[in-house]
């Protein structure tokens, strides 16, 4: 059974910076591409950032490009969200999710999977 | 204006066929695009329903039932999900999503919010 757990969220400054994690199980992370998807309180779904398999290739939404970044560990089953100069309008919940794929490019790719989120809240 | 246009809602009655659409921008031709379907119930993450192309380019998500159908309307230039045989289940909202090639991003449609009546 494919599990995908995000930690790493919390109430934290404009400004600031926070690292989201996501703990992977029941494939073979390697073998996957990888996303994280955000949604406001409320909102609707938006994708921040893809990653393809080993890495080569990785992708941004124009609202974040510049202030986050996205890496993961084969080796820990294990992707990451890197999150600097936080904005108030970053305050959403954060989803980690699975491509069918090992690109995360592509009309022939698609987010399969996704964990339950964890909540980021960006307020002075 | 949105990328990708959806409904706000939609309600329908047990039993009954419900149709969402999800319309392109403008200069965006729905033809040369996969448009994929997700439910996202009340305090869960999505999950994802469906694929649609074309007739011989389609892909039904595992597990789900096959009264979830997609389709386009080339005329207006949308894609559709089609659900039949309403159930209180398929009270949720509904997000059609592409992968923008011109712009190299995901784009989520606006989403529909579908009530059963």
């Amino acid at each position: 059974e494919v599990q995908l757990v995000e930690s790493g969220g919390g109430l934290v400054q404009p400004g600031r910076s926070l690292r989201l994690s996501c703990a992977a199980s029941g494939f073979t992370f390697d073998d996957y591409a990888m996303h994280w998807v955000r949604q406001a309180p409320g909102k609707g779904l938006e994708w921040v950032s893809g990653i393809s398999w080993n890495s080569g290739s990785i992708g941004y939404a124009d609202s974040v490009k510049g202030r986050f970044t996205i890496s993961r560990d084969n080796a820990k089953n294990s992707l990451y969200l890197q999150m600097n100069s936080l904005r108030a309008e970053d305050t959403a919940l954060y989803y980690c999710a699975k491509d069918i794929g090992p690109y995360y490019y592509g009309s022939g790719s698609c987010l399969d999977y996704w964990g339950q989120g964890t909540l980021v809240t960006v307020s002075s | 204006q949105a990328v990708l246009t959806q409904p706000a809602s939609l309600s329908a009655s047990p039993g009954a066929s419900a149709s969402l659409t999800c319309t392109l921008r403008s200069g965006i031709n729905v033809g040369t695009y996969r448009i994929y379907w997700y439910q996202q119930k009340p305090g869960s993450p999505p999950q994802y329903l469906l694929r649609y192309k074309s007739d011989s380019d389609k892909q039904q998500g595992s597990g789900v039932p096959s009264r979830f159908s997609g389709s386009k309307d080339a005329s207006a230039n949308a894609g559709i999900l089609l659900i039949s045989g309403l159930q209180s289940e398929d009270e949720a909202d509904y997000y059609c999503m592409i992968w923008h090639s011109s712009a190299s991003v995901y784009v989520f449609g606006t989403g529909t919010k579908v009530t059963v009546l």
